[in-house]
């Protein structure tokens, strides 16, 4: 079955502490992504990466730093989460083109 | 700057009804533009993709129409059921650079009996 996984689904932590969200694709997807959704506005691009070793900012990339070593992973790093990370975080993947972009579950993140 | 607005923000509708959601975009080169249905905490599932010369693209009782003249797309649902309660969300994607993303802040559907 074709599908992005994120991990964890839930996570609460401090502020400063060092975190990383994990995200797989099983579909052989040049393209990664990661966004944030915040109440009352749209998904909004954090970092993306069209291949291994290839990685670029979105529009609120602050805060946040990405790897790509690997073709069929994506690691959302935070090296120190401050409240304003609150939100949920989701990853998806598709083909170069980008016809069609597939979501994981999300990460919803807490920060206090 | 590209932006992607949607009509309207919340509608409550009767189960059985049909109901049409509207977006607007201002996104330049255009490449497609895409309806995507996304259930309360969980990850945004495609319903269609048109590209500029598609004007109508259907996907069981969903409807899209694009009229890339006026830069606007309806998503039509028919005969709506407590299942399609959910957040609908208009992606539009622009060429190059990624092909990048331009999300709508969605539309808030809920299907009452």
């Amino acid at each position: 079955e074709a599908q992005v996984t994120q991990n964890p689904r839930y996570l609460i932590t401090v502020t400063g502490k060092k975190l990383t969200v994990t995200c797989s694709q099983n579909m052989n997807h040049e393209y990664m992504s990661w966004y944030r959704q915040d109440p009352g506005l749209g998904l909004r691009q954090i970092y993306y990466s069209m291949n291994v070793e290839v990685t670029d900012k979105g529009d609120v990339p602050e805060g946040y730093k990405v790897s790509r070593k690997e073709k069929r992973n994506f690691p959302l790093i935070l090296e120190s989460p401050s409240p304003n990370q609150t939100s949920l975080y989701f990853c998806a993947s598709s083909s170069l083109d980008q016809t069609e972009a597939f979501f994981g579950q999300g990460t919803r993140l807490t920060v206090v | 700057k590209n932006q992607v607005e949607q009509s309207p923000q919340s509608l409550i509708i009767l189960e059985g009804k049909n109901c049409t959601l509207q977006c607007n975009y201002t996104v330049s080169p255009f490449s497609n533009l895409r309806w995507y249905k996304q259930d309360t905490g969980r990850g945004p599932v495609s319903l269609t993709i048109m590209t500029f010369s598609e004007n109508t693209k259907s996907n069981g009782r969903y409807t899209a129409t694009l009229d890339a003249d006026t830069k606007q797309s309806s998503l039509h649902i028919t005969a709506s059921q407590l299942s399609d309660s959910a957040s609908y969300i208009c992606v539009v994607s622009a060429k190059g650079g990624g092909n990048k993303l331009t999300f709508g802040t969605g539309t808030q559907l809920k299907v009452e009996l």
